[in-house]
């Protein structure tokens, strides 16, 4: 079993839908969540971090954390084609001192 | 922009060589962690250096190294290249090291590394 495990898509959704991304992840232990953007060519960017259960909100980001059921997912609402581009579910552990990455989710947005 | 700079940007090299890749960390930031992305994978962690000391590492083997400056910068070093080797390099920085739960982790532009 992979430690962080993401649909590696595509997903495909219309202009100014709701795409949401999902993540999981084997480590009970996990205590912070991170979304990451990466267009093709380009280095990660951060979106947004989540430490505790419950949804956390920003702009046209929701990301939600469930710790029992090790998921973390990130809606994106209103979605736009510059919205495009792979999502990297990020999870660090109680001890060490690493991110441990998903392989990403390759999002399209569709005019 | 992070803030975080990594040099040089793309390079090519030769099985059998050794490569050296740059990073300067954000300003204020003491911790710099090195990760390797193959194509379509997520970054891979090499190793973290804080304060100058290594603080972890992955599961790459010891032609691997690196170090920190005492202005938190950092060098990765790869000796014997293999065709592999061949991905982005990330440098990330952050502050902290100890490893707490708020660590946030910024990541430069990559050096594209390409081994023929």
């Amino acid at each position: 079993q992979k430690e962080v495990e993401q649909n590696s898509g595509p997903l495909s959704v219309p202009e100014g839908a709701i795409a949401s991304l999902n993540c999981t992840y084997s480590d009970r232990g996990s205590q912070s969540f991170f979304w990451y953007r990466q267009y093709s060519g380009k280095s990660p960017e951060l979106i947004m971090s989540i430490y505790s259960n419950g949804d956390k909100e920003d702009g046209r980001f929701t990301a939600q954390l469930n710790k029992a059921s090790q998921y973390v997912s990130l809606l994106i609402r209103d979605s736009q084609p510059s919205d495009s581009a792979t999502y990297l579910c990020a999870v660090k552990r109680n001890y060490g001192q690493n991110f441990v990455f998903g392989p990403g989710t390759r999002l399209s947005v569709l005019p | 922009e992070t803030g975080v700079t990594q040099s040089p940007t793309h390079l090519i090299k030769t099985r059998g060589q050794q490569v050296t890749l740059r990073c300067s960390s954000q300003s204020g930031h003491n911790t710099v962690s090195w990760y390797q992305q193959a194509l379509g994978q997520g970054p891979q962690f090499i190793f973290q250096y804080y304060r100058e000391e290594e603080n972890g590492r992955g599961n790459f083997p010891p032609r691997f190294s690196g170090l920190q400056f005492p202005n938190y910068s950092s060098e990765l070093n790869v000796n014997a290249l293999e065709l592999d080797d061949s991905a982005l390099y990330l440098c990330a920085s952050s502050s902290g090291g100890s490893g707490g739960a708020g660590e946030t982790q910024y990541f430069g532009p990559g050096t594209r590394l390409l081994v023929l």
